[in-house]
C-alpha cells in the first residue's frame, strides 16, 4: 500500500519569500502524485500533479513541484509567496494503472505573514 | 464551468435524526467520492460510486450510507448522527480510477 508523509505540519514565511513543502512517499510500484490546497471552510482545489513526463510540474498560482523517484520526494515550491497563499497544503498519491484510492499526507499549514 | 456543488454548504442536525447532504456535478464523470474531514486532518474516504457500482470503505460505519440515483448527483445519509459525526464531508468526482480527483466546497455538519 502506497504512503505519504509530510514532515512539516506548519510552516511560517514572511511575504514575497521562498518556500518549500515537502512531500515523501512511499510505493513500491508507479505512483501518481498531488498538491491540493484548501483554504478555510472550502474543499481542496488541484495545485498540480504528476502523472508521467516531466518530473518538473508547473501549477497554479505560481506553484511547481519536482517528481524525485530516487528519493521518493514531491516537494512544493514558490519562489514569492503571497499573503494569500496562507492555507492547507495536502499531498496524496495514488498508484498508476490500478483502482487504488487517493491517499492524503497529514497537510502541512503555510502560513504568510508581513 | 463544470463544477461539483455540495449542498448546503452549513447543516445543523439534532443528534440521532438522519439527515441527508447532496453533491452534484457538471462533468460527467464516473467517479464520484465521498470524505469526510475533521479539524486539521485529512480527509477520510468513506466511499464511492464507479458508475452504479458502490465501493465501501472498510472502517466505514454502518451509519454512513449513499445513493447515487444517475450520473450527476450522489447523496450521503447519516442514519443516526452523533456528535463525533460533526465535521467537513466532501464530495469529489473523477473521470476514472485512478485520475485526478475534483472537489466540491463541502458541507460543514454540526451536529447538537
Amino acid at each position: 500500500a502506497q504512503s505519504v508523509t509530510q514532515l512539516d505540519s506548519q510552516v511560517p514565511v514572511f511575504e514575497e519569500a521562498p518556500v518549500e513543502l515537502r512531500c515523501n512517499y512511499s510505493s513500491s510500484v508507479s505512483v501518481y502524485l498531488f498538491w491540493y490546497v484548501q483554504y478555510p471552510n472550502q474543499g481542496l482545489q488541484l495545485l498540480l500533479k504528476y502523472l508521467s513526463g516531466s518530473t518538473l510540474v508547473k501549477g497554479i498560482n505560481g506553484f511547481e513541484a519536482e517528481f524525485n523517484k530516487s528519493q521518493t520526494s514531491f516537494h512544493l515550491r514558490k519562489p514569492s509567496v503571497h499573503i494569500s497563499d496562507t492555507a492547507e497544503y495536502f499531498c496524496a498519491v495514488t498508484l498508476a494503472g490500478t483502482a487504488s484510492k487517493l491517499t492524503f499526507g497529514t497537510g502541512t499549514r503555510l502560513q504568510v505573514t508581513l | 464551468d463544470a463544477m461539483v456543488i455540495q449542498n448546503p454548504r452549513y447543516q445543523v442536525t439534532q443528534f440521532g435524526k438522519p439527515v441527508t447532504l447532496s453533491c452534484s456535478q457538471t462533468l460527467n464523470h464516473n467517479v464520484m467520492y465521498w470524505y469526510q474531514q475533521k479539524s486539521s486532518q485529512a480527509p477520510k474516504l468513506l466511499f464511492h460510486y464507479y458508475d452504479k457500482d458502490f465501493n465501501n470503505e472498510a472502517d466505514t460505519p454502518d451509519n454512513f450510507q449513499s445513493r447515487r440515483p444517475n450520473t450527476s448527483f450522489c447523496f450521503l445519509d447519516i442514519r443516526s448522527p452523533g456528535l463525533g459525526d460533526a465535521a467537513m464531508y466532501l464530495c469529489a468526482t473523477s473521470r476514472d480510477r485512478p485520475e485526478t480527483q475534483y472537489f466540491g466546497p463541502g458541507t460543514r455538519l454540526l451536529v447538537l
